[in-house]
């Protein structure tokens, strides 16, 4: 059974700082996603990670996978109080093109 | 023009009683999801539909029953309500061998 694991689940920080969210998973995967969760809200798909040491960035956010040790991380640099929300990462079951299993997901709350 | 919609958005019913989620996409992808969200926040996938054909049904109770008229709609009945199936069940698509989901704004079902 693949298992998602997100560290940590929850996540203070001022504005202004860095900080990196990490995600492992327990069976090969070569496909990972991230998706942001406002409170009340739906989720919003943030990045797609399709190889082994896949890098993505869009604005304040950098996300990263290695497919050898498993591991995607998120990376917020400055953050600012408009990346308060939960974020979960995702990873697809091999040999199942269309199950996601998600992460824990992280709780981050940025405070001023 | 919302994407993934589903109705309704808020549930309150006793337990015991019949309920039923719709959900709809205009993406024209090819498969569909429901996922169930727990007051955890925790993201279980329940079941899949390609192309109006079940390719994932997860450990749910029987009283759990998805129907998909058409690759566009997928909906979710459930029989005789029990407390323990409060949470928000989110409708999600994607076209397949892509992974990507996209997801509806959720239906919080609150059963008393």
């Amino acid at each position: 059974e693949l298992k998602v694991e997100q560290n940590p689940l929850f996540l203070s920080m001022q504005e202004g700082k860095n900080y990196t969210i990490y995600c492992n998973y327990s069976t090969t995967s070569d496909r990972l996603y991230w998706y942001r969760q406002d409170p009340g809200k739906s989720l919003e798909s943030l990045f797609v990670l399709l190889s082994n040491g896949a890098v993505k960035q869009e604005g304040r956010l950098m996300a990263s996978l290695d497919t050898k040790a498993r591991l995607s991380t998120l990376h917020i640099t400055a953050a600012v109080h408009d990346l308060s929300a939960t974020y979960f990462c995702a990873v697809v079951l091999p040999g199942t093109a269309s199950k996601l299993t998600f992460g824990t997901g992280t709780r981050l709350q940025v405070t001023l | 023009d919302t994407a993934v919609s589903q109705t309704p958005k808020y549930l309150v019913t006793q337990m015991g009683n019949d309920k039923s989620i719709k959900c709809e996409q205009n993406l024209g992808h090819d498969t569909m999801y429901w996922y169930k969200q727990d007051s955890k926040k925790f993201l279980k996938i329940m079941f899949s539909y390609n192309n109006k054909e079940l390719i994932i049904n997860e450990t749910v109770p029987n009283r759990f029953s998805p129907k998909s008229p058409d690759k566009a709609h997928l909906n979710l009945h459930i029989n005789s309500l029990e407390l323990g199936d409060s949470a928000v069940y989110f409708c999600a698509s994607s076209q397949a061998g892509i992974g990507e989901l996209f997801f509806g704004e959720g239906s919080r079902l609150t059963v008393l």
